[in-house]
This record gives C-alpha cells, sequence and structure tokens, in this order.
C-alpha cells in the first residue's frame, strides 16, 4: 500500500483565497483523522471521521473549516476565507479499527496563507 | 517533554550513545499511551505503544517505562544513531466524540551528532 496520501504538498495562497486539501487513506482503514500542526500549539486534531461520518469536529477552528468524506477512499478539508493565522502543516491520517489502532500518517500540507 | 514557548525541549547526544525522552501527562485516567518519531518533512510514525496494567515494554532499540504514581513515561533509545533525529511524541487517548482519539503533547526534539 502506497499510505496516506495527501495533495498538494505544499500550498500558498492569498488572504480571502479558498483552500482546498485532499487526503486518500489507506485502504480498508475506517477511520480517518484531520490534524493541524504549528509550533505554538503543537498537533491539534481538527475532526475525524468513522466509516465516512463525521463523530467529532470541535477541533475545527471556525466556520471557516469545513471537511467532507464522500467515500472511503476520499476527503477533503477546506479553508474558506483563508487568513494568515491558517498557516500551518495539515496531516490526515487514517487508522483501523479505531483511536487504539495506531494511526498512519500522510507527509502533511504545508500550508502558507499571505 | 512538554514544550516551553515556541521553542521544543531538545536532547542532543552523540552517536552511540543511549537517548531518554521524558514525557508528562495531566489524565489519571489514561491507560494506553503511544510514542510517535516525525521526521523532518513527514508525518508522524508510530514507533510504540504501552497500557496502563504495564510497567515497561521493549521493542527494537526502543524502551518505554510508565510511571502512573507520578503519571510520566520515558522513551529510552539505545545506541541513538543520527537516522533517530527527529522530534519525539508522546500520546494518550482521550475521549472525543464517544470514542478515545490520540491526543498529542508538544514533542522533544532528539539530535544526534555523528
Amino acid at each position: 500500500d502506497a499510505g496516506v496520501i495527501q495533495s498538494p504538498r505544499h500550498e500558498v495562497t492569498e488572504m480571502g483565497q479558498e483552500v482546498t486539501l485532499r487526503c486518500k487513506p489507506i485502504s480498508g482503514h475506517d477511520y480517518l483523522f484531520w490534524y493541524r500542526q504549528t509550533m505554538m500549539r503543537g498537533l491539534e486534531l481538527l475532526i475525524y471521521f468513522n466509516n465516512n461520518v463525521p463523530i467529532d469536529d470541535s477541533g475545527m477552528p471556525e466556520d471557516r473549516f469545513s471537511a467532507k468524506m464522500p467515500n472511503a477512499s476520499f476527503s477533503t478539508l477546506k479553508i474558506q476565507p483563508s487568513e494568515p493565522r491558517d498557516s500551518a502543516v495539515y496531516f490526515c491520517a487514517s487508522s483501523l479499527g479505531g483511536a487504539r489502532e495506531k494511526l498512519f500518517f500522510g507527509s502533511g500540507t504545508q500550508l502558507s496563507v499571505l | 517533554g512538554e514544550s516551553v514557548g515556541l521553542h521544543l525541549p531538545t536532547l542532543s547526544v552523540q552517536e552511540g550513545d543511549n537517548s531518554i525522552i521524558n514525557c508528562a501527562y495531566s489524565n489519571s485516567a489514561s491507560d494506553y499511551f503511544i510514542w510517535y518519531k516525525q521526521e523532518s518533512g513527514k508525518g508522524p510514525q508510530f514507533i510504540i505503544d504501552i497500557r496502563s496494567n504495564m510497567d515497561k515494554r521493549q521493542g527494537q532499540r526502543v524502551t518505554v517505562l510508565l510511571n502512573k504514581t507520578v503519571k510520566h513515561l520515558s522513551l529510552q533509545i539505545a545506541a541513538t544513531q543520527p537516522g533517530d533525529s527527529a522530534v519525539y511524541f508522546c500520546a494518550d487517548l482521550e475521549i472525543s466524540g464517544g470514542s478515545y482519539i490520540p491526543t498529542f503533547g508538544r514533542g522533544t526534539s532528539l539530535i544526534v551528532h555523528p
């Protein structure tokens, strides 16, 4: 398996623009997580899905953030409109069987909002 | 291994030395802990886990020790190699949306000098 695949690897955009981050989890995994990593706050859980259904989105910072998982092999995280404080590395991770299984992380998307 | 301000705690060692990375947790009800390694430009990668009914668990060149009395765990790396240079995170499971989800500490940066 190729592992968790995220795209793009790097995204530079201007404040106010829409940003869409993409994730393909490992085939067969039933949990998908979106994390954000910054120096100030470390790794923060934004939202997670189980069997394509959002379970907890309490970590999503604002209504500007939304996430979808239309099928078992694809998820998106959208920021609209983007702001400079959204600049961070966004990671997608998947796991099998829930939280007690180890998470497999993608390589992340480095987002810079100017 | 909790960070202070904007800088991660850093441990510098010589190649061949043993490394000990520490982590404190606050939730006395936590019963499962995980260590992850994050190399530069990559997502975190699972190293080893331990359940609260154990005090020690060994893997390949790594040992995790758990002291529930003082809510502390440590990751010991034997014969540290340059390839071990990375940020190391401990994580426990926190309830979120009815499931237990990994919640990460801020991390410790390990620098191995050849």
